[in-house]
């Protein structure tokens, strides 16, 4: 099946460390998205590419990197510069009518 | 600026009750692309529709339709005949047709469906 798989589903980060969240496709998508969703505030942009060793800041991306490497993959790392990283992160890809594929989402919680 | 409203922050209704979600979005452009998704409480957002700036008709589907129009900026979602599961977190999203293909997404409608 074709699909954004996100991992890990849970994902807990002690104070100061950095984490990587993944992000694969298998849609053969060139765009691709890492959004952040907190409660009452909807999606805000992090960081996107539109092609491979190309990609942009969002609204949001103090704290955060990305790399793209491969097309399949755009992971993000979330550094200890991030202040408050506790949220829900969703991963997109752009389809052929421009629409937004997600991955099931990573909740990372800051212990 | 780009923007979306959904005013709307949290409807409830009873079973088989229609229900209209609200979207009025902001945007220079005369080109661009407006979009529906649903988030379950699983969490993934599943795509309904899009519709582009150039076709102001209708859609329906199933037991969903959508009604956008131009002259009030505005992209509103009705369920009709509303069940259980479409209990759920909605979101009105806005892109471009060219540049850079962000999608500018509303805060969210939460539907409760009450059995």
């Amino acid at each position: 099946d074709g699909g954004i798989t996100q991992s890990p589903k849970y994902l807990f980060r002690k104070e100061g460390q950095n984490v990587t969240l993944s992000c694969e496709q298998n849609l053969n998508h060139d765009a691709m998205y890492w959004y952040r969703q907190d409660p009452g505030q909807g999606l805000r942009l992090i960081y996107y590419s539109q092609i491979v060793n190309d990609f942009q800041k969002g609204d949001i991306a103090e704290g955060y990197s990305v790399s793209r490497e491969k097309k399949e993959s755009f992971p993000l790392t979330v550094t200890s510069a991030q202040k408050n990283p506790t949220a829900f992160y969703l991963c997109a890809s752009r389809g052929r009518i421009n629409e937004a594929f997600f991955g099931q989402g990573t909740r990372l919680t800051v212990v | 600026a780009q923007k979306v409203t959904q005013a709307q922050t949290e409807i409830s209704v009873v079973e088989k009750e229609d229900v209209t979600l609200d979207c009025v979005y902001e945007t220079r452009d005369t080109t661009y692309y407006l979009f529906w998704y649903k988030q379950p409480p699983s969490g993934e957002l599943v795509f309904l529709i899009r519709r582009n700036s150039f076709d102001e008709q209708n859609e329906i589907s199933g037991r969903y339709s959508w009604n956008f129009q131009k002259s009030t900026s505005s992209f509103n979602f009705t369920i009709t005949a509303s069940q259980v599961v479409d209990s759920a977190v909605y979101f009105c999203a806005l892109s471009y047709l060219a540049g850079t293909y962000k999608y500018i997404f509303g805060t969210g409608t939460r539907l409760k469906v009450l059995a």
